[in-house]
């Protein structure tokens, strides 16, 4: 089945460093969504991209739509101790029926 | 709106006990999704609802594992009887559309614990 694949797995860094993790599949998707999941709470949403090629940002945070639909990035500029938790990619499956989510690239902000 | 409410946070619970979870989504959302998430298996796609309607089980775990809506507001997971494996955070999520391609609205989650 389709599968979303997150690098890195885990990310330990400065404050004020930028930030940059990305998301791959052997499938085609249509539609990419980033998602960040705060300690001991449920995943949000951060950014969602519908077009290939498409640049979006949110803040600080800027995600891309690469243009073989096949992979998503995401950049996190002076990055901040609150930036702290597990983003995920995630994307409507084939069918358009189910969203799969990566594993999650853990991040890590030290002050 | 107060968002997706699950209940209860934390629940711990004794190996053969049987455990519900709930969860009322957003008002107007016409999909509800449960998940598991574990450090192993990430984040896992239980069962969704449409219109209070179960359309997709698939991923539910096992026979002990069951989910209702019995209206808009209010779902349930039950697991009968509990066993340590299913030790994991539960998810509820709603939605406006099925393939989430406006994103899902989580809940805080609620931990099980089966000791």
């Amino acid at each position: 089945g389709q599968q979303l694949n997150q690098s890195p797995q885990s990310m330990f860094i400065q404050e004020g460093e930028d930030v940059s993790m990305n998301c791959t599949s052997s499938s085609i998707f249509n539609t990419w969504l980033w998602y960040k999941q705060d300690p001991g709470e449920g995943p949000v949403l951060l950014i969602a991209l519908y077009k290939a090629g498409e640049l979006t940002s949110n803040g600080r945070l800027t995600a891309q739509f690469g243009i073989t639909r096949k992979d998503s990035f995401l950049n996190i500029s002076a990055s901040i101790p609150s930036d702290v938790g597990i983003y995920f990619c995630a994307g409507p499956n084939t069918g358009g029926f189910k969203t799969i989510f990566g594993a999650g690239t853990r991040l890590f902000v030290k002050a | 709106d107060a968002g997706v409410i699950q209940s209860p946070r934390h629940e711990v619970t004794e190996m053969g006990q049987e455990v519900t979870l709930r969860c009322k989504p957003i008002s107007g959302h016409d999909y509800l999704f449960w998940y598991r998430q574990t450090m192993m298996r990430g984040l896992e796609l239980l069962i969704y609802f449409n219109n209070n309607v179960p359309i997709d089980d698939s991923g539910m775990p096992e026979d002990r594992f069951s989910a209702k809506m019995p209206n808009a507001s209010f779902s349930t997971l039950k697991i009968q009887p509990s066993e340590p494996r299913d030790s994991a955070v539960y998810f509820c999520a709603s939605s406006l559309r099925q393939g989430g391609a406006t994103g899902y609205t989580f809940g805080s989650g609620t931990r099980l614990t089966v000791v």
